[in-house]
């Protein structure tokens, strides 16, 4: 399989507790993207990447949020003290160089009880 | 800020054409997508445009972009019960960073 990666596909929590999420881009993609979405909306962008380097922060990305790319090729992002309002899917996305053709992963699925 | 705008909900008949409807207000858009989820999924790219285009067509698909109008569209042909899903347009103005409508859910009845 050649796609995007995201592990785990669903995460249940408790308020409070601290989770990450980890996306494996295609091979080569040198963009890779993390979007959240929320029951009945689109997408919303939080954060993207140039190799290593985070170029762009969302203002939904709380200082509760981090995200890495230590190495240029897989990422991973971490929610601390999560509350329930951070359920939702979270979605991993890359594209190559100036190619503007995005591909999701699968997502993962945080539920917060 | 940027804003994208669906209709939320279309039903057609197998074998039908479906027109599924977006606006956009962003006028420095310079790309316009749209993807297609279907249950408990991530999001299938299926097709884009690049602004300085007025359509695109891809076998069953065909896009229609009015830029003058910020309206775009995606026409789905002979249309299949595997077809059903939610389908999002999203714009971008560069470096994919997209913003998405609320989705379009699409249901094709036998």
């Amino acid at each position: 399989d050649t796609g995007v990666s995201q592990d785990p596909r669903h995460k249940i929590t408790k308020r409070g507790q601290n989770v990450t999420f980890r996306c494996d881009p295609i091979s080569e993609h040198n963009r890779l993207y993390w979007y959240r979405q929320t029951l009945g909306q689109g997408p919303e962008f939080l954060t993207y990447f140039q190799n290593e380097a985070q170029l762009e922060k969302s203002r939904l990305l709380s200082d509760r949020f981090s995200a890495e790319r230590p190495k240029g090729s897989f990422s991973t992002l971490e929610i601390q003290r999560t509350e329930q309002g951070d359920s939702a899917m979270y979605l991993c996305a890359s594209v190559l160089g100036n190619n503007e053709k995005l591909f999701f992963g699968s997502g993962t699925q945080l539920s917060v009880l | 800020g940027e804003d994208v705008e669906q209709s939320l909900f279309l039903s057609v008949r197998e074998g039908d054409s479906s027109v599924i409807n977006c606006t956009y207000t962003d006028s420095s858009s310079t790309y316009l997508y749209w993807y297609k989820q279907e249950p408990g999924a991530g999001l299938q790219l299926l097709t884009y445009i690049f602004s300085n285009m007025d359509m695109k067509q891809d076998q069953r698909l065909t896009v229609l972009l009015n830029k003058k109008d910020k309206h775009l569209s995606l026409r789905i042909a002979d249309t299949q019960t595997g077809d059903s899903a939610i389908y999002f347009c999203a714009e971008s103005s560069g470096y994919s960073t997209l913003t998405f409508g609320k989705g379009t859910m699409l249901l094709v009845s036998p």
